[in-house]
């Protein structure tokens, strides 16, 4: 299967700063790579599809990008409520496969 | 507003069967494909597979030998089972909707509450 590895695994930030999360697939997906926020005792929410596209009702500070085998999220202007774990999937090929996590802690 | 909500056993001894339903609301469990996925406790996500209301389906090569997945349009509910439980088996199991645009898989943009099932003696 294909496999996603995201970095770092965790980090901490301060409200107002501006958060990059990466995501690299070990052969090319082209843009098919959705992102999501997850936070405790809840589903995954999607955040981003096809790379780039913000799922409606998204706030615009969350932005990705990419293609090919590496990609990234940025979340400008972090907000206390952007404390969650953030996975990254990929829909190019079977069997769907998300990345590892990365936990998001503010300061 | 789709909404997902699933439904079964907590607690599942080893070498049972699992059943799971998911009840879909608020729109056609026709109009979309319908995906399991699974996160055991403190862990990342595992996609199950996939499920159409006609029958069509595509599983996790990973648990392909013990996966069912079924619609029933009359009720509107996703049916999962899952064979031969074991404690690695043990996760919150959600249902969630695949959505389709240019390529061959799907991300998911509506997703169930999630169901713990624990596989214990």
């Amino acid at each position: 299967a294909l496999q996603l590895t995201q970095s770092p695994s965790s980090l901490s930030a301060s409200a107002g700063d501006r958060v990059t999360i990466t995501c690299r697939a070990n052969q090319g997906i082209s843009t098919a790579l959705a992102w999501y926020q997850q936070k405790p005792g809840n589903p995954p929410h999607l955040l981003i599809y096809d790379a780039s596209t913000l799922q409606s009702g998204v706030p615009s500070r969350f932005s990705g990008s990419g293609s090919g085998t590496d990609f990234t999220l940025t979340i400008n202007n972090l907000q206390p409520e952007d404390s969650a774990t953030y996975y990254c999937q990929q829909f190019n090929n079977y069997p769907l496969t998300f990345g590892g996590g990365t936990k998001v802690e503010i300061k | 507003q789709v909404q997902l909500q699933e439904s079964g056993p907590g607690l599942v001894k080893p070498s049972e069967t699992l059943s799971l339903d998911c009840l879909v609301s608020g729109g056609s469990i026709r109009s979309s494909y319908w995906s399991w996925l699974r996160q055991p406790p403190g862990k990342g996500l595992e996609w199950i597979g996939y499920v159409y209301y006609n029958g069509n389906s595509h599983y996790n090569p990973s648990l392909r030998s013990r996966v069912t997945m079924s619609v029933d349009t009359s009720k509107n509910v996703l049916s999962l089972k899952l064979r031969s439980l074991s404690a690695p088996d043990t996760a919150v199991y959600y249902c969630a909707r695949s959505s389709f645009g240019g390529f061959l898989g799907s991300y998911l943009d509506y997703w169930g509450q999630g169901l713990l099932v624990t596989v214990s003696s």
